[in-house]
């Protein structure tokens, strides 16, 4: 099993819909959970961290089910510009640091 | 300003030379790490490091060298004994498990 799993779609949606991605992880001792966006071609960039009690930051909601060991991101209003691979991030402490692991992402693209 | 750098952007080797990616931070973060990505797919651990001159083997180590004489300053070697290194070379640092990591624009070393 992959430590850390996603649908890699692609979610084809027309603009303005909502979308939701989710994520699952299998290490309980995970510490901290990330939301990155990828462009063709370029570096992945931090969109948002993901906390318990869920985070907001403009049209995108991130949540964390512990207990389910699950993450979702859900985006509203979708544009164009929205179109990216986005990954799932978790974090967790080994012996030697602090260890990021990545899901495989999951592709949007949004549409006219 | 502050930010983390890759160098050179796209890297050609012949087979069975070692080549050496450059990564230098001036963000003063002390975890800094190494993922290489394939077409289509995650990013994989390469290596990493939380402080000077010390650093892990992330999941895909075998091939790979790295030094951490400097907090700033991370460099990986491919080795000639690295099987299929043609890949998208990334490079990141961090210094707080809650606040994400920045990626550098990455390295596309490609074997010919």
């Amino acid at each position: 099993r992959k430590e850390v799993e996603q649908d890699p779609g692609p979610f084809n949606v027309p603009e303005g819909a909502t979308v939701a991605f989710n994520c699952t992880y299998s290490n309980s001792a995970s510490q901290s959970f990330f939301w990155y966006r990828q462009d063709c071609r370029k570096e992945p960039k931090l969109l948002m961290s993901v906390y318990s009690s869920g985070n907001e930051d403009g049209r995108f909601t991130a949540q964390l089910n512990r207990a389910s060991q699950y993450i979702s991101l859900l985006i509203r209003d979708s544009k164009l510009s929205d179109s990216a691979t986005y990954l799932c991030v978790v974090n967790y402490l080994t012996g030697g640091g602090n260890k990021l692991t990545f899901g495989t992402g999951t592709q949007l693209k949004v549409e006219l | 300003d502050g930010g983390i750098t890759q160098s050179p952007k796209y890297l050609f080797r012949k087979e069975g030379q070692n080549v050496t990616l450059s990564c230098e931070q001036n963000l003063n973060h002390d975890a800094m790490y190494w993922y290489r990505q394939d077409p289509g797919q995650g990013l994989r651990l390469i290596y990493y490091s939380q402080i000077v001159n010390d650093f892990q083997k992330g999941d895909i180590a075998e091939g790979y060298s790295v030094s951490r004489e400097k907090k700033e300053s991370f460099p990986l070697t491919v080795t000639s004994a690295q099987k299929n290194p043609t890949a998208f070379y990334l490079c990141a640092s961090g210094s707080s498990v809650g606040y994400g990591y920045t990626f550098g624009s990455g390295t596309r070393l490609t074997v010919v």
